[in-house]
């Protein structure tokens, strides 16, 4: 069965530092999307990401994060300056459709700690 | 922004029990979804419902879409030592881009 897959699954950072975390997203899937869970909280919405652009993104997602294909299977999340409330596990997503929601495929995660 | 509230919190209960688990919001929602997540994994679909009174039953897993659309519920009738994990609900609006709103989660552990 396909299947979303996350790289690295556990990530330490300094904070002040960038970190790229990595995605590839179902192959013939068209809709990406990530989303974070602080240790014990809630699953939130960070951005969706629809024919090379954003179509949508919550409030978490400020400057600091950016996201990007940079070619046909990878989609990233780049946060460029970390901070230590940015610890959390992130989630990559994809769907063929958004309006399917069912269609939502998680990954894994990547546990990012910055100290 | 806007909140699902989920209850209960965490269930501790025997093999065999049933198991009811609901959420609520202020606000409507299109679907409504149920999903599973154990350690160190990503949260896995249950069960996703699309209309007001929709009952939907995969195993012994059966979910409803309120009729005011601003709740549902889960059960899980015959626990099993593998049903324990979190639940989680999750409502999505139309024309949003796959933007799910999750809630807390329920901590649900099975004692065989």
């Amino acid at each position: 069965e396909p299947e979303v897959t996350q790289t690295p699954s556990h990530q330490v950072t300094q904070m002040g530092q960038e970190v790229i975390l990595r995605c590839v997203p179902i192959s013939n899937h068209l809709y990406f999307y990530w989303y974070r869970q602080i240790l014990g909280q809630k699953v939130e919405f960070l951005v969706s990401f629809y024919n090379n652009e954003i179509s949508e993104k919550s409030e978490i997602f400020d400057d600091q994060f950016s996201v990007e294909r940079p070619d046909g299977s990878n989609f990233t999340l780049k946060i460029r300056s970390t901070k230590l409330e940015d610890s959390a596990m992130y989630f990559c997503a994809s769907s063929y459709t958004p309006d399917r929601a069912e269609k939502l495929f998680f990954g894994s995660g990547t546990q990012l700690s910055v100290l | 922004g806007q909140q699902l509230n989920q209850s209960p919190q965490s269930m501790f209960i025997q093999e065999g029990e049933d198991v009811s688990m609901n959420c609520t919001s202020s606000s409507i929602f299109n679907t409504w979804l149920w999903y599973k997540q154990e350690p160190g994994e990503g949260p896995v679909l249950l069960i996703a419902l699309y209309k007001a009174g929709e009952l939907t039953s995969n195993g012994r897993l059966t979910a409803q879409f309120g009729i005011t659309r601003k709740d549902s519920f889960l059960n899980i009738s015959a626990s099993i030592p593998s049903d324990v994990g979190i639940y989680f609900c999750a409502g999505h609006r139309a024309r949003s881009q796959g933007n799910l709103i999750f809630g807390k989660g329920t901590k649900l552990s099975v004692k065989p």
